[in-house]
């Protein structure tokens, strides 16, 4: 299985500012994915990000409001941007397994915006 | 379109007793079934998975899960539940060929010592 570390654990933010989260993977990968887990709420997939090309995003989810990076294959950075209260989430990064079957997950980002 | 439904919001069973969280599924073709289980404050870890083959599939910590084509069901079961099972567990689904993962909402168990 893939060790997935991600940063910031948690934060608290204030309204209209911006938080960037990283996730590295201990071995390449050709897909990274990002998810938001709302308080109480399931998983929402909001975007695949692949290396070398522009990130793909669900519907509902746009590129100025998370801005994603894929420097490399074993890399991914998700930009919560002009954050409001209702980004307040858990932030998951997730990759497959070398099968490409089931997804690994980092520990998340517990976010809130005051 | 792929979609996962778990009825229950919260399981509550005895300690020592069987656990079932039950799972239901929709998907066009022929699905890749996963559960994961959350603990407070921990991201989503693997129980296990259905891709092919015999329908009962064992994981992690003495779980089981049986894939049933015509119920399009996916339910988890455990024969003896410890309180330390107690954690928010999620069913999810992957049409083969979609490499989206639809979640279900989640249930909560909760084991009573």
């Amino acid at each position: 299985s893939a060790v997935i570390s991600q940063k910031p654990s948690r934060d608290i933010c204030q309204r209209g500012t911006s938080l960037t989260i990283q996730c590295q993977v201990d071995s390449q990968v050709t897909m990274m994915f990002w998810y938001r887990q709302q308080p109480g709420q399931s998983l929402t997939l909001i975007a695949t990000a692949n290396q070398g090309s522009e990130a793909t995003y669900e519907s509902g989810f746009v590129i100025d409001k998370f801005p994603i990076s894929r420097p490399n294959l074993t890399f991914s950075t998700l930009t919560v941007s002009n954050m409001s209260p209702e980004d307040s989430s858990i932030y998951l990064c997730s990759v497959r397994s070398s099968d490409n079957t089931e997804a690994f997950f980092g520990q998340g980002t517990r976010l809130t915006v005051v | 379109a792929q979609s996962v439904a778990q009825p229950e919001d919260q399981v509550n069973v005895a300690e020592g007793n069987p656990l079932t969280v039950k799972c239901t599924y929709s998907v066009s073709g022929n699905p890749y079934l996963f559960w994961y289980v959350q603990y407070p404050n921990r991201g989503l870890q693997f129980l296990l998975k259905y891709i092919t083959g015999d329908n009962l599939v064992k994981g992690s910590y003495g779980f089981e899960a049986e894939f049933n084509k015509s119920q399009t069901s996916f339910h988890l079961k455990k024969p003896s539940a410890l309180v330390s099972d107690s954690a928010l567990y999620f069913c999810a689904v992957r049409e083969r060929g979609n490499n989206r993962l639809a979640f279900g909402k989640g249930n909560q168990v909760v084991v009573i010592p």
